[in-house]
């Protein structure tokens, strides 16, 4: 079974602090991905990721950034925390080289920014 | 651009009930990928299903059915005999040939009542 991890299931910060999102995958998977789930909304790409080191902005790229250094690790970064960043983040991964492959998803980090 | 549109927001049932969640999209692409998912109150996407657009049989896994349409561009989803474990918001999803091409609709709530 695929196994997506997230460092943690609820976090609280301040707006202005810098914020890290973990995300691990066992599945050697290529692909990574962070997602942002809001009411009405659905699930929105901010970014992914297809290789060590290489990234992709999805549709809400704007601040945030991601990291990654290691083909299981994806991480992403609130540079400046802000209030309208509060919301749940979902991170996927998907094995094959296009967007068709199905991705498998963690069990999110309920992000509140104060 | 690629859009998925489920109009049901909320759905509630009493057990042994069948629902049927509604799904459709826009594309213009003549391969893609359409996907369900379902999120339990714990937060984790579980992925239920991938079907290709080539592929119009309807599929039954158990008490879960689905039905892809291609004339009307819709991806609809059965549950028979509903019970109280269905409860959770399902996702529609389609994907094109790109990593960044996923759309989400909305989800839809289903409560299913004892």
């Amino acid at each position: 079974d695929v196994k997506v991890t997230q460092s943690s299931r609820y976090l609280v910060k301040r707006t202005g602090e810098k914020v890290f999102l973990e995300c691990v995958q066992d599945m050697d998977h290529e692909n990574m991905f962070w997602y942002r789930q809001d009411p009405g909304l659905g699930l929105r790409l901010i970014y992914f990721s297809y290789d060590v080191k290489m990234k992709e902005k999805g549709d809400i790229p704007e601040g945030y950034s991601v990291s990654r250094e290691k083909k299981e690790r994806f991480s992403l970064i609130l540079e400046s925390a802000s209030t309208n960043q509060t919301s749940m983040y979902l991170c996927a991964s998907s094995a094959g080289e296009t967007g068709t492959d199905t991705q498998y998803f963690g069990p999110g980090t309920r992000l509140t920014v104060l | 651009a690629q859009k998925v549109t489920q109009a049901q927001t909320e759905i509630s049932v009493v057990e042994k009930e069948d629902v049927t969640l509604d799904c459709v999209y826009e594309t213009r692409d003549t391969t893609y990928y359409l996907f369900w998912y379902k999120q339990p109150p714990s937060g984790e996407l579980v992925f239920l299903i991938r079907r290709n657009s080539f592929d119009e049989q309807n599929e039954i896994s158990g008490r879960y059915s689905w039905n892809f349409q291609k004339s009307t561009s819709s991806f609809n989803f059965t549950i028979t005999a509903s019970q109280v474990v269905d409860s959770a918001v399902y996702f529609c999803a389609l994907s094109g040939f790109n990593n960044n091409d996923m759309r989400f609709g909305a989800g839809t709530r289903l409560t299913v009542k004892p």
